[in-house]
């Protein structure tokens, strides 16, 4: 079955240091992978997506098909990053499947 | 633009009854997706409909239903709740398909409490 798994159910990290969300996915194919984000008392709201390689707030994500899994980084966490993080997958339904997010908390 | 609204924010009904949710998307944008989220399940897709046609359904019964109209407006209704249709409802839009990627942008959730 097609699947995505974050393994965190809270990350606490000290500000300044290096963060990493895991998310570990099954899916034969190609995937198509997404972080959403929800900030306290805000909406759900794309964070990244892994067809755009891109670097969002100094997060970035790299697909990796031989472990399957699409880790969230940033090399220096600040306050505001604490939030509530989802990996999702489009699976071969054209469904969005989400992880069960990871809350991250970062502590002064 | 104006964000994605949600109405009723919040919602209580008996068991049995039945509910309608609605979404109203972010202006141009022709794809609307809900999605159930609970703490035991997480989020889980419903459905989406675009271009008032439902392209996509979830593994829910067939209690769940929905309709989107020529503005885009969607709505979902439920019908013969049970305890466990206690969720926060989620609706999303986007300018295509989700499954082409187009990034969604959520509403605020109805949140559906049932007794």
């Amino acid at each position: 079955a097609q699947r995505v798994t974050q393994p965190e159910k809270l990350l606490s990290v000290f500000k300044g240091a290096p963060v990493e969300l895991k998310c570990n996915y099954s899916y034969s194919g190609s995937p198509e992978l997404f972080w959403y984000v929800q900030y306290s008392r805000q909406r759900l709201q794309l964070l990244l997506r892994h067809i755009s390689r891109e670097s969002i707030k100094g997060f970035t994500a790299d697909l990796n098909k031989g472990e399957t899994s699409f880790h969230l980084k940033k090399p220096f966490a600040q306050e505001e990053d604490s939030a509530m993080y989802y990996c999702a997958l489009v699976d071969s339904n054209y469904q969005l499947i989400w992880g069960a997010g990871t809350k991250l908390i970062i502590k002064p | 633009k104006a964000g994605v609204t949600q109405t009723p924010r919040y919602l209580i009904k008996t068991r049995g009854q039945q509910v309608t949710l609605s979404c109203s998307p972010i202006s141009g944008h022709r794809s609307v997706s809900w999605y159930q989220q609970t703490p035991g399940q997480g989020l889980q897709f419903l459905f989406e409909y675009f271009s008032e046609t439902q392209r996509n359904k979830g593994n829910f019964p067939g209690r769940f239903s929905g309709r989107q109209f020529s503005n885009s407006r969607s709505e979902m209704n439920v019908s013969t709740l049970e305890l466990g249709d206690s969720a926060l409802y989620l609706c999303a839009s986007s300018e295509g398909l989700a499954r082409l990627s187009y990034e969604q942008y959520f509403g605020p959730g109805t949140r559906l409490t049932v007794t």
